[in-house]
Parts: structure tokens; C-alpha cells; sequence
């Protein structure tokens, strides 16, 4: 069975500071793909990454970085000086390799920014 | 723009009535969709895999008579719920992949049973 952990339920940070998001999962399988989705108030799903289990080369779009420790399980998220825009639930998500859409969500980190 | 449309994006409906949500592929066929439903404040759990020419998967706990999923064709999932009650309120959403694994997810549709 696939489970994925986000242990911060809520997190609140000052605007301009750097925030980590952590996500810790589980699988059975050796070839997997790891997602991180952002949810506004509004509902959709906001893409953000999809990372293959076989690539741990860490990843940097904008102020975002990702940092994935296959020895550890974990695929954490960070965002760098911050900015108000990136209130919103965000969550890490399992699927397995090829052919099968189905994804594993964890169970989302509300993150606020304070102006 | 977007590549799988949701709709409606919002519906409120009577407790006991049945409404469908629609989800439609754009640019690109998709042969398995999935259902999603959130509670608020929760997360995602996958209702069903939705098989276009064949029933639909249900996931444990879900009930297939109460929502009712059909894949007619490469390009339209549908969701039904059945005579909808208030526990029934939730957020459904849909995603389908494209190419194995490019998994793209519709709008969202808010359900409210009054």
C-alpha cells in the first residue's frame, strides 16, 4: 500500500521568509512518481512538480526548490522569500509508474503567509 | 488553458434529487479517468477509476449505486450522485493522464445538497 505524510497540519510564516514544506511517503514499489500540487481557496489543482523515483537530482523553479532523499523517503518543498500569493494548501502526492494515473495524496499543509 | 474541463463548477441541488458532474478531456483521449471527492479541510481520496467501455473501479467504502460513473466514450467521464443528501456537500474533481503519468485535473466541482 502507498501513504504518503505531511506532518505540518498549518503552518504561518512572516512574507519574505523561507518556509519548508516536509512530505514523507511510502511504497512498495521501485519505480514511483512524487507530485506537489497547490491548492488556492478557489479549489483547483495547481501543478507544481512531478519528480521520477529514478532522478534524485534536486530541482529549483523560481523561489521554489525541491528536495528529494530517496534514502529517506522524503520530498520536501521550499519556498524562498515568500510572498502572500503562496497562502494555499499545498499537497504532496504517489503514483506508480507507468500506466496508472491513480494518486496518493497526503493530507495537505495549509501554509499563510503574513504580510 | 486547461486540459481536462470540469462542470459544473458549482451546483446546488435538493436533498433526494440526483446531479451529474461531467469531465471532459481536451486535445487528448483518455482511456481511465479518476474520480476525487475532498471533505473541507481534508484531503483527497480517490472515489473510482472510471473505464471507458467498462465499469467503473470504486475504491473501498464507496458506494456505486449512490455514484454512478460513466465513461462512454474516450473523451467524457461522468459522475452522478444519486439522491443526494447533505453528507453528500463535498468538492469532487477529476484528473486523467495523458502519455502514462502527465496527470491532469479539472477545475473542481462544489456540490451543495440543501
Amino acid at each position: 500500500a502507498q501513504k504518503v505524510t505531511q506532518a505540518q497540519t498549518e503552518i504561518s510564516v512572516v512574507e519574505k521568509e523561507d518556509v519548508t514544506l516536509d512530505c514523507v511517503y511510502e511504497t512498495r514499489d521501485t519505480t514511483y512518481y512524487l507530485f506537489w500540487y497547490k491548492q488556492p481557496p478557489s479549489g483547483e489543482l495547481v501543478f507544481l512538480i512531478r519528480r521520477n523515483s529514478f532522478d534524485e537530482q534536486n530541482e529549483i523553479s523560481g523561489r521554489y526548490s525541491w528536495n528529494f532523499q530517496k534514502s529517506t523517503s522524503s520530498f520536501n518543498f521550499t519556498i524562498t522569500a515568500s510572498q502572500v500569493v503562496d497562502s494555499a494548501v499545498y499537497f504532496c502526492a504517489l503514483s506508480p509508474h507507468f500506466g496508472n494515473e491513480k494518486l496518493t495524496f497526503g493530507t495537505g499543509t495549509r501554509l499563510t503567509i503574513i504580510p | 488553458g486547461a486540459v481536462v474541463s470540469q462542470h459544473p463548477s458549482r451546483v446546488i441541488c435538493k436533498s433526494g434529487t440526483s446531479v451529474k458532474i461531467e469531465c471532459r478531456s481536451l486535445d487528448f483521449q483518455a482511456t481511465t479517468m479518476f474520480w476525487y471527492r475532498q471533505f473541507p479541510k481534508q484531503s483527497l481520496m480517490l472515489m473510482a477509476t472510471s473505464n471507458e467501455g467498462s465499469k467503473a473501479t470504486y475504491e473501498q467504502g464507496v458506494e456505486k449505486d449512490k455514484f454512478l460513473i460513466n465513461h462512454a466514450s474516450l473523451t467524457l467521464s461522468t459522475l452522478t450522485v444519486t439522491s443526494a443528501h447533505p453528507e453528500d456537500s463535498s468538492f469532487y474533481i477529476c484528473s486523467a493522464g495523458e502519455n502514462g503519468n502527465t496527470i491532469y485535473f479539472g477545475e473542481g466541482s462544489w456540490l451543495t445538497v440543501v
